[in-house]
């Protein structure tokens, strides 16, 4: 069964960056990309991009080009998703999602809460 | 970026009754690049259905999917409990983009 285990809640300052983790387990990790998503509180779902773990291809949402990174390492099987320059409003949890080379996203992992405040 | 309008924005029924949930894209979508995904408090999206009408793994056959071009609908014939939560639709054919959601609670 596929997993994708995040790394835990994060409290950062305004100005910070912050680096989410994604561990992937119990498929063929080079074969399906990895996208990012992330929810505000009490809001809907925004993407924020797209990783190819074969090559380290990066597709971002325009609206985060310049601020984000994603990342892979393959020999842990772990992605990364860093966002920089931190401001209130991406206070958010942040999902990592697997999916079916066309763009569904069969897999979820169970999110990681960031919040931004001074 | 295509935008994705979903209505109606909350829907109250009670179990046993038929869902409809619509979504309208502000351009059409690519091929088949449409999907349907449940949110429940505290607890990540769930893939529902994709490629328009093909249901994901596990996912029963109460839940169905059916449109073409800018108009989208997810149907549940007979509500069960756990069907209340939040639903999102979602084009993948360029820049990923989803819909605002509809909540779908109990009467």
């Amino acid at each position: 069964q596929v997993q994708l285990v995040q790394s835990g809640a994060e409290v950062k300052k305004p100005g910070a960056s912050v680096r989410i983790s994604c561990k992937a387990s119990d498929y063929a990790f080079t074969t399906y990309y990895i996208h990012w998503v992330r929810q505000a509180p009490g809001q809907g779902l925004e993407w924020m991009g797209i990783v190819r773990p074969t090559s380290g291809f990066t597709n971002y949402a325009r609206k985060f080009e310049g601020r984000v990174t994603m990342t892979r390492d393959t020999s842990t099987t772990t992605l990364y998703m860093e966002l920089s320059s931190l401001r209130s409003d991406d206070t958010a949890v942040y999902y990592c999602a697997r999916d079916d080379l066309l763009g569904a996203l069969h897999n979820w992992g169970q999110g990681t809460p960031v919040t931004v405040s001074s | 970026e295509i935008v994705l309008t979903q209505s109606p924005d909350t829907l109250s029924l009670s179990p046993g009754e038929r869902a409809t949930l619509s979504c309208r894209a502000s351009q059409r979508v690519s091929s088949n690049f449409f999907a349907w995904y449940q949110q429940k408090p505290g607890q990540a999206p769930r893939l529902l259905i994709y490629g328009i009408s093909s249901r994901a793994t596990g996912i029963p056959d109460r839940f169905s999917g059916s449109g073409s071009g800018t108009d989208f609908t997810l149907t549940i014939s007979r509500l069960e409990p756990e069907d209340f939560g939040v639903y999102y639709c979602q084009q993948y054919g360029g820049s990923q983009t989803f819909g605002r959601g509809t909540k779908l609670e109990i009467k």
